[in-house]
């Protein structure tokens, strides 16, 4: 399996600012994934950070908001820009992991953000 | 949009009694995979279910795929304090390589 490396683990931040997180893994994989989780909530997916082209967003997250970088295939970085009370959240990184007999999703800690 | 239905929301139970979770989508799915969450923790992958009317084992967890591959169960045998947690069904439909994750069902187990 993967090991994945995700920082900062948890900020405070002002609206109005952008924090960018970052997601580092010990293996090169084809696919990683940026996940929102509101506290006692279910993932929502905000995009698939595809590897030398424009991360694929889901319905209802744009880049400009959430710029996405993935410069090769163990790196992935998420922003999130202009930051608002409504964007506390817990954002997590994930990878997907096959293997011949399954794929899974392996996932980072995760970054606990708290605008003020 | 594909939406993925958890039943029920929360769950306690006393320790040794069963558990069971239900997953339903509202589109055919090609696989249906269910993660576990502790608290304060990240989801952890349990297992994935592909074929139709699929049962697979984990000790005392059993996972269920349904005939219409749109519906999946989790149920656990004798809980244990350990099985605390929030328990996630993902789904994919052909085609897509994301996985649209179920709403949860929060686990308490009473000791």
């Amino acid at each position: 399996s993967a090991v994945i490396s995700q920082k900062p683990s948890r900020d405070i931040c002002q609206r109005g600012t952008s924090l960018t997180i970052q997601c580092q893994v010990d293996s090169q994989v084809t696919m990683m994934f940026w996940y929102r989780q509101q506290p006692g909530q279910s993932l929502t997916l905000i995009a698939t950070a595809n590897q030398g082209s424009e991360a694929t967003y889901e319905s209802g997250f744009v880049i400009d908001k959430f710029p996405i970088s993935r410069p090769n295939l163990t790196f992935s970085t998420l922003t999130v820009s202009n930051m608002s009370p409504e964007d506390s959240s817990i954002y997590l990184c994930s990878v997907e992991w096959s293997s011949p007999l399954e794929a899974a999703q392996h996932f980072g800690d995760g970054t606990r953000l708290s605008i003020l | 949009g594909q939406q993925v239905m958890q039943i029920p929301q929360y769950q306690h139970v006393q320790e040794g009694e069963d558990f069971t979770t239900y997953c339903n989508s509202s589109t055919t799915l090609s696989n249906i995979q269910w993660y576990k969450q502790r608290p304060g923790g990240h989801p952890v992958f349990l297992i994935q279910l592909v074929k139709s009317g699929e049962v697979k084992k984990q000790k005392r967890l059993t996972f269920q795929f349904g005939e219409a591959k749109k519906n999946s169960s989790l149920h656990i045998t004798a809980t244990q304090t350990t099985d605390v947690g929030t328990y996630f069904c993902a789904g994919s439909t052909s085609g897509t390589y994301k996985y649209i994750f179920g709403t949860g069902t929060r686990l308490k187990v009473l000791a």
